[in-house]
């Protein structure tokens, strides 16, 4: 079936450097793909919505800035983290839509920025 | 969208069905039911949906009211890896951006 892949699993960094996050759909093409973000103990949070090729969408109270967006290919996206302080430190998921199925998610990218 | 609400937890012995329930009275007419699940640590995984008919599948089996006011989600023979929180997401189909609510925490015990 289809396949939504993410990487890294699972990073640690200093504050103040920045931290690119890849979502790839390893077997079909994906126009948009979506950036979810989900703090401990709490449920999946939209961050933004990924489009080939143009700008992506965000959710309101999500700073473009902050969280950089770049769909430049129909099998990868990427979120960049800019300037990650502690707080930024969650779990973020990426999904991808396969053609005639449901929306398919990665496995998720743990960050810790100390 | 139509909002769901779910129990936020639940607990199901080991080898017996279980059962979650989802209510979604507000739903319209062109959105479908969604449930996912989520282990923990890891992303959410598509479990079942429907709009109107039950559905079965190799996972589970999902049961519409015919005012489609409410589902259940049945697992029929609950696992310990079945263990996660169960989401119930209402959506019209081509709207492909899931909202996650609060979800149902299920334990499966021995």
């Amino acid at each position: 079936g289809a396949v939504v892949s993410q990487h890294p699993s699972w990073v640690i960094c200093k504050s103040g450097t920045s931290v690119k996050i890849e979502c790839r759909s390893l077997d079909f093409q994906a126009t948009t793909m979506f950036w979810y973000r989900q703090f401990p103990k709490q449920s999946l949070m939209l961050m933004a919505t990924s489009n080939e090729g143009s700008k992506a969408t965000y959710e309101q109270g999500v700073e473009k800035d902050k969280f950089l967006i770049n769909h430049a290919s129909l099998t990868l996206s990427t979120l960049t983290v800019t300037s990650a302080h502690p707080e930024d430190s969650s779990f973020y998921i990426c999904s991808a839509v396969p053609d005639n199925q449901p929306q398919h998610f990665g496995d998720g990218t743990r960050l810790s920025i100390l | 969208d139509a909002k769901t609400t779910q129990p936020p937890s639940m607990d199901c012995a080991e080898g017996r069905a279980a059962n979650l329930p989802c209510n979604h009275s507000t739903i319209s007419g062109n959105e479908y039911v969604y449930w996912y699940r989520q282990i923990h640590s890891q992303g959410p995984q598509y479990i079942i949906h429907g709009l109107k008919n039950n559905e079965t599948n190799e996972m589970a089996s999902l049961i519409i009211t015919e005012d489609r006011k409410s589902s259940t989600l049945i697992l029929p023979h609950a696992t310990l890896r079945d263990t996660a929180v169960y989401y119930c997401i209402v959506r019209v189909i081509n709207n492909n951006d899931m909202r996650f609510g609060a979800g149902t925490r299920l334990t499966v015990k021995p």
